[in-house]
């Protein structure tokens, strides 16, 4: 079966560069999810979409920006890279916006290094 | 808030122990509960849910119950493999669009020979 897909896996870049992170769900899921998980750490919600709109915001800097596109894959643009965005970034996608229903699948991640 | 409080690892247990890890959660609401896994260099898989009190997920020989009255999710396996070495998070997720796992800080289980 069809898991959601991150592109890249790997991601190295200086500080304050720009990255892009690319996140297809699984096929017919409308609602995407971001999560940053810090070496040790556990993942921390960032954002989701639902439908294409801007569902729940967490813990995002201002640095950070995402969207979600007609075709319902989502991209999370990050700039003026800091040290401390280094880390693993995990999309999640279901299948309608019930989250009490609805489970969420992940992807396999996109490891972030800034140096 | 919602939280989610998980038993400090690491767990190292022989092959064929008994497991269990802890976790307990607050909420607003009445959260749905979850148990991922995370193998080494991989992503989060979902092991088992339960949407209700007193419900029991179960997967792969996992198993845990949704105590309401101890807002528990205890994590058990009668006989833990080589192969469940991993680290587990307990999460919880509430009624709402598209709103976000909160996730326990995650247990690292290692099952040795």
């Amino acid at each position: 079966a069809a898991g959601v897909i991150q592109s890249p896996r790997h991601l190295i870049k200086e500080k304050r560069e720009t990255a892009t992170l690319k996140c297809y769900p699984i096929p017919r899921h409308d609602t995407v999810y971001w999560y940053q998980q810090g070496p040790g750490q556990d993942p921390q919600f960032l954002i989701s979409f639902y439908e294409k709109m801007q569902s729940d915001k967490g813990s995002i800097p201002d640095r950070f920006s995402a969207q979600q596109f007609s075709d319902y894959h989502s991209e999370l643009n990050m700039s003026s890279l800091e040290l401390g965005d280094s880390a693993l970034y995990f999309c999640a996608s279901s299948l309608g916006g019930r989250t009490d229903k609805n489970i969420q699948y992940f992807g396999a991640g996109t490891r972030l290094s800034v140096l | 808030g919602n939280s989610v409080t998980q038993m400090e690892g690491p767990v190292t247990l022989s092959e064929e122990a008994f497991l269990t890890i802890n976790c307990t959660y607050t909420a607003t609401g009445y959260p749905s509960l979850f148990w991922y896994v995370q193998y080494p260099g991989e992503g989060l898989q979902l092991l088992l849910k339960a949407t209700k009190a007193d419900d029991k997920g179960s997967n792969k020989g996992f198993e845990a119950t949704y105590r309401k009255e101890t807002t528990s999710f205890h994590l058990e396996k009668g006989s833990v493999q080589v192969s469940d070495s991993a680290v587990y998070f307990c999460a919880l997720t509430v009624a709402g669009t598209a709103s976000k796992l909160t996730f326990g800080t995650g247990t690292r289980l290692q099952v040795t020979l």
